[in-house]
């Protein structure tokens, strides 16, 4: 069966370091691999995604993640994190029909400090 | 960008009533999805349409039902509330085609009482 592992609850990070949030998946077949960031009362927004291709690939907010099938792994990186960047990240992998349909891991919380 | 709409945002409710969360969008998305989240957990799949008249149950049993009469309508009622339905309840709506990204709305919180 399909699932996403995010083995971190929560990272607290200061301002201006740079951040790794770990992402680990169980798919049998080419995943389709995607980072989405939560912050407080809102919906999901997509930070990246990862289909085919190049291994490392640049998403919003200068986020960035890179796909090790060997490790089946996705983590997403940030090289100087801003206090706006505290929020809650969930990595997901497309499963189901035509690959839509989303699992979601359990999300790690961010914490910025200054 | 809110393309995608839920209402209410917020809605305390006692038990037993019946109640329907409210999901529009206006991409045109022929793909929709209700999502239930609670705190320090993952997103839930409970429901999904492929299309007018389409809709599944999800991975996670719920006493939900949902309906897709239009395109750009996809509403989830729950007939008889309980405090076990407290939770959050996110809408998500992506094109057809494989690895397409979901859309998500700002979300309902439902408290029973």
């Amino acid at each position: 069966a399909q699932s996403v592992t995010q083995p971190d609850i929560h990272i607290t990070v200061s301002e201006g370091a740079s951040l790794e949030l770990r992402c680990n998946y169980s798919y049998g077949a080419t995943p389709y691999l995607f980072w989405y960031v939560q912050s407080p009362g809102q919906g999901l927004q997509l930070l990246l995604k990862y289909f085919s291709g190049d291994t490392l690939v640049q998403g919003i907010k200068g986020f960035e993640a890179e796909f090790k099938r060997s490790q089946s792994s996705f983590n997403l990186r940030k090289p100087s994190v801003h206090w706006s960047d505290a929020a809650e990240y969930f990595c997901a992998v497309g499963a189901g029909q035509a690959g839509t349909a989303l699992i979601f891991g359990k999300g790690t919380t961010l914490s910025v400090s200054s | 960008e809110a393309d995608i709409y839920q209402t209410p945002r917020y809605l305390v409710i006692g038990t037993g009533k019946k109640i329907t969360l409210e999901c529009s969008q206006t991409m045109g998305h022929d793909k929709m999805y209700w999502y239930q989240q609670d705190p320090g957990m993952e997103l839930h799949l409970i429901h999904y349409s492929y299309g007018v008249n389409s809709t599944e149950k999800g991975d996670l049993s719920s006493e939900s039902t949902v309906s897709r009469i239009r395109t750009e309508h996809f509403p989830l009622t729950l007939e008889s509330a309980r405090p076990s339905h407290t939770s959050q309840y996110l809408c998500a709506s992506g094109r057809t085609g494989i690895g397409s990204p979901l859309h998500f709305g700002n979300g309902t919180r439902l408290t029973v009482t």
